[in-house]
C-alpha cells in the first residue's frame, strides 16, 4: 500500500487560508469516507482534527475544516497563527490493508 | 481525559526481539478498539497494526506480518506491541492510539500518547 501523497510543505502569512491536498486512489480515499487528518507538533502526542472527511472532534477550531472530491481529499486552515505551524498528515480507511497515512505537509507560517 | 503512555522503547540488535506496551488511563478500555503507529527518523507516519476492543481481531501491515504480535490486557488497561525479527527499518518512534469505537476500522484515532524510540542497530 503506497502511501497517500501530499506537498511536501504549504506556507502562508497570519491570517490567510491554506489548503493541504491529500491524493489517494479508488481503493482508499475515493471508495471510503474514513478520512482523517491529524495535527503533529514536534514532541508532543499527535492530534485528530478531522475525521469522516469533514468532522471536527469537540474542542478543534472551526478554523479547520475538511472536504473530498473523487481521490483527492483536503484540509483547509483559515485565519492562519502562529500555533498552527506543525505537521499535517491525512489518512484513510483502505480496502488493502487497513489504514494507510499520507507523506505529510510542513506548515509554515510566514 | 484519556492518557495513553507508551513504554519499553530501547536499542536492539538487528534480528533481535522487543516488546513495548501502552499504558491506558481515564477510559473504559476494553470498549475501544487500540493502533500502532510508527514514525520513522525523517519520514512520515506508518500504520503498523490494530486490534479491536475484545482482542480476537487483530491487524497488521505487511511489513510486519509474522513479526510482530498485538496483544491487549483489559484486565490492566495494557496494549502491548511484541516485535521479533526487527531490522534497521522498523527503527522508529512508536504511538499508540485509541479509537473511538469497539470494532477497528473508522479510522477515529481521537487519543495518542507521546510515543516510544525503538532503535534497531548493530
Amino acid at each position: 500500500q503506497s502511501a497517500l501523497t501530499q506537498p511536501a510543505s504549504v506556507s502562508g502569512s497570519p491570517g490567510q487560508s491554506i489548503t493541504i491536498t491529500c491524493t489517494g486512489t479508488s481503493t482508499d480515499i475515493g471508495a471510503y469516507n474514513y478520512v482523517s487528518w491529524f495535527q503533529l507538533h514536534s514532541g508532543e502526542a499527535p492530534k485528530l482534527l478531522i475525521h469522516d472527511v469533514h468532522n471536527r472532534p469537540s474542542g478543534i477550531s472551526q478554523r479547520f475544516s475538511g472536504s473530498k472530491s473523487g481521490n483527492t481529499a483536503s484540509l483547509t486552515i483559515s485565519g492562519l497563527q502562529a500555533e498552527d505551524e506543525a505537521e499535517y498528515y491525512c489518512s484513510s480507511y483502505t480496502s488493502s490493508s487497513l489504514y494507510v497515512f499520507g507523506t505529510g505537509t510542513k506548515v509554515t507560517v510566514l | 481525559e484519556v492518557q495513553l503512555l507508551e513504554s519499553g522503547g530501547d536499542l536492539v540488535r538487528p534480528g533481535g526481539s522487543l516488546r513495548i506496551s501502552c499504558a491506558a488511563s481515564g477510559v473504559a478500555f476494553s470498549h475501544f478498539a487500540m493502533t500502532w503507529i510508527r514514525q520513522a527518523p525523517g519520514r512520515g507516519l506508518e500504520w503498523v497494526s490494530s486490534i479491536g476492543g475484545s482482542g480476537f481481531s487483530t491487524y497488521y501491515d505487511d511489513s510486519v506480518k509474522g513479526r510482530f504480535t498485538v496483544s491487549r490486557d483489559n484486565s490492566k488497561n495494557v496494549l502491548h506491541l511484541q516485535m521479533n525479527s526487527l531490522r534497521v527499518d522498523d527503527t522508529a518512534v512508536y504511538y499508540c492510539a485509541k479509537e473511538d469505537s469497539r470494532v477497528v476500522g473508522n479510522n477515529r484515532l481521537e487519543s495518542w500518547g507521546q510515543g516510544t524510540l525503538v532503535t534497531v542497530s548493530s
